[in-house]
């Protein structure tokens, strides 16, 4: 596609609740990024991918979350037994091969947990 | 720990107004240092700066870097309403391909 798109744009989901955030990125984009943003505050990095692989896990915050890619395309981050504090705005992005540093961002995911 | 402090945290000027926007940075192995704006919710690329000293421009926008004290500074002259955004800094440094916002500066131009 022309952009990175993210789905869904909004979802509200009740406490405990598991939620699936997908993302398609720019075609031929080998690198996948996610970031969360919650109300007022910076992004927070997540996790990143090259390829299908994540060399770079760090950022998730505990073991509710989890994100895979495949086909070197898209990719689902996956939040299990939502609480409150999961609430955000959840941003991909994608980067081309030898483009370091020039992220392509979706619009976004809100989550809204009740 | 990489650490990245934007200053101001906020600014409004009026249209017309130059402003200056700061960030500064403390990390290991430093590779570049990258501005985006977000107006909504998708931040867009505006520069990587590798070194020092070396202006990068676009249009009414430019940005330097110095890896001597460790800051860069994005530059707006004549602001125009479409610059109200929160404008992001991210250091980036090798051996590590995430990179760590700054929280921003959230600039208003008031028409």
């Amino acid at each position: 596609g022309a952009g990175v798109s993210q789905s869904p744009s909004n979802k509200v989901t009740e406490k405990g609740k598991d939620v699936e955030l997908r993302c398609d990125p720019i075609s031929g984009h080998t690198a996948l990024y996610w970031y969360r943003q919650r109300l007022g505050q910076g992004l927070e990095f997540l996790i990143y991918f090259q390829g299908n692989s994540a060399p770079d896990k760090s950022g998730l915050p505990s073991d509710r979350f989890s994100a895979e890619r495949t086909g070197e395309s898209v990719s689902t981050l996956t939040i299990q037994r939502t609480q409150q504090e999961d609430s955000a705005v959840y941003l991909c992005a994608s980067q081309g091969q030898g483009r370091f540093g020039e992220l392509f961002f979706g619009e976004g995911s809100r989550l809204t947990v009740l | 720990e990489d650490k990245v402090v934007q200053s101001p945290l906020s600014l409004v000027v009026h249209e017309g107004d130059t402003v200056t926007l700061n960030c500064s940075y403390e990390v290991t192995n430093f590779r570049s240092l990258l501005w985006y704006k977000q107006e909504k919710k998708a931040p867009t690329f505006l520069f990587m700066l590798t070194s020092s000293g070396i202006e990068k421009k676009s249009g009414r926008l430019s940005s330097i870097l110095d890896k001597k004290e460790l800051f860069s500074i994005l530059n707006i002259t004549a602001t125009q309403t479409g610059d109200s955004a929160i404008y992001l800094c991210a250091p980036s440094n090798f051996g590590n391909e995430k990179l760590t916002f700054g929280t921003g500066t959230r600039l208003t131009i008031i028409p």
